[in-house]
């Protein structure tokens, strides 16, 4: 089954690190470029961090210096790194897989979610 | 926090005929192509509309997407109750280098 499963999700201090994972099944998990998205309440979806097939990074903005993306392609697996946790942090994280023709890009697929609470 | 602006709500009564608006500007919808998910209740978003009008296979040809200068739009006919979700439009924004997402919309079906 093609799919994207995410894990790692919890409740966790303002201040303190999670490491969220993404275990790829389905596809050749190498050749594509995969992104964390969350979800909040109060904010929407949200991009956050990329890493593309030659394992170059980007980071949003808000999570630049505190998280980090990482991939292990022999273990068709992502990982996000997320350190000096806020609470506007608290949210439901997706990887998502961005498939790129010569014309368009688009997420078209998505894990199903885990959720990361950042509270006292 | 969201660059691209949707209404927070929709509804329709069965068979009828739903827009949902998305207003972006002229770094992203203006210059880039405007993908669409839609998110059931309780799951992930899903693919619904990309390259501003196409359809993944799959997905019932009640739903069509338009762009025009710097909005784009999501029109589903027919209206069904399976169609209650919330919808999402989405973009790449040339100034801030990075995909921005829309306000998302909620459809109720009445």
């Amino acid at each position: 089954e093609v799919q994207l499963v995410e894990s790692g999700g919890g409740l966790v201090q303002p201040g303190g690190s999670l490491r969220l994972s993404c275990v790829a099944s389905g596809f050749t998990f190498s050749r594509y470029d995969i992104h964390w998205v969350r979800q909040s309440t109060g904010r929407g979806l949200e991009w956050v961090a990329a890493i593309g097939t030659a394992g170059d990074t980007y980071y949003s903005g808000s999570v630049q210096g505190r998280f980090i993306i990482s991939r292990e392609n022999a273990k068709s697996s992502l990982f996000l790194q997320m350190n000096s946790l806020r609470a506007e942090d608290t949210a439901v994280y997706y990887c998502a897989r961005k498939y790129c023709s010569n014309s368009y890009c688009v997420y078209d697929m998505w894990g199903q979610g885990t959720m990361a609470t950042i509270s006292s | 926090q969201s660059v691209l602006t949707q209404p927070p709500s929709a509804s329709g009564t069965p068979g009828q005929r739903v827009t949902i608006s998305c207003s972006g500007s002229s770094s992203n919808i203006a210059t880039n192509i405007v993908n669409w998910y839609q998110q059931l209740p309780g799951t992930a978003p899903k693919v619904l509309i990309y390259n501003n009008n196409q359809r993944p296979s799959g997905v019932p040809d009640r739903f069509s997407g338009s762009k025009s200068g710097t909005s784009a739009s999501l029109a589903i006919s027919g209206l069904q109750s399976e169609d209650e979700a919330d919808y999402y439009c989405a973009a790449w924004d040339d100034s801030l280098v990075r995909d921005v997402f829309g306000t998302g919309t909620k459809v109720t079906v009445l």
